[in-house]
């Protein structure tokens, strides 16, 4: 069965601080991992997603994740946080049609 | 604003009655998804559309749901004899259906409180 774990409920950073989120995965066949923000009463956002190629994945707003295949790790980075990214982070696999979220990672970024 | 839209917001209800909520999706996205997130969890998938016909449905998807897409537009999701478990955020996502898997692209969700 497709899963992905993230083993961290909180993450605090400092701002102008890297940051990083973190994600495992557990599939068959090759991953096609995501990741998603979600701020107070709005939906999820896309932030990237790794299909196939470059192990380093740019998305929005500054954000990037590593896929490491034999740590079966899809990590969230960002070099330098802001406060504006203090929200709930989810990560996801997706076989077709039937996205399996992680139970999220609030981060909080403090000023 | 050209994103995924539901209708409504908020919604509360009394056990027992049955609910109806509505996703319009972007436009031209062919795939559509209803989800459902109670606190503290990651979405949880209930079912999914490929234009009108319904693909994919989850266990989580009692008798009690049913879900349409009667004419590969919009999508209704009904709840009948609410219970209080029932309570959650209800997101919808829609994608373009041409790769995949493609990115799905989700609405604000409609609360659902179940007294």
């Amino acid at each position: 069965a497709q899963s992905v774990a993230q083993p961290e409920d909180q993450v605090n950073v400092a701002e102008g601080n890297p940051l990083t989120v973190k994600c495992t995965y557990s599939v068959s066949g090759n991953p096609y991992l995501f990741w998603y923000v979600q701020y107070p009463n709005r939906g999820l956002q896309f932030l990237l997603k790794y299909i196939t190629g470059d192990n380093l994945v740019k998305g929005s707003y500054g954000f990037e994740a590593e896929f490491n295949k034999s740590q079966t790790s899809f990590h969230l980075k960002k070099p330098s946080a802001l406060v504006s990214d203090s929200a709930l982070y989810f990560c996801a696999v997706s076989p077709p049609g039937d996205m399996r979220f992680g139970a999220g990672t609030r981060l909080t970024v403090k000023p | 604003d050209t994103g995924v839209s539901q209708n409504p917001r908020h919604k509360i209800t009394k056990r027992g009655q049955n609910v109806t909520f509505r996703c319009d999706p972007i436009s031209e996205h062919n795939r559509l998804y209803w989800y459902r997130q109670t606190l503290g969890q990651g979405p949880e998938f209930l079912t999914y559309f490929q234009n009108e016909a319904q693909l994919e449905k989850s266990r989580l998807l009692s008798d009690r749901f049913s879900a349409e897409r009667p004419k590969g537009s919009f999508s209704t999701l009904e709840i009948q004899r609410t219970e209080q478990g029932d309570s959650a955020m209800y997101l919808c996502a829609s994608s373009l259906g041409q790769v995949s898997p493609d990115t799905q692209y989700f609405g604000p969700g409609t609360r659902l409180t179940v007294l």
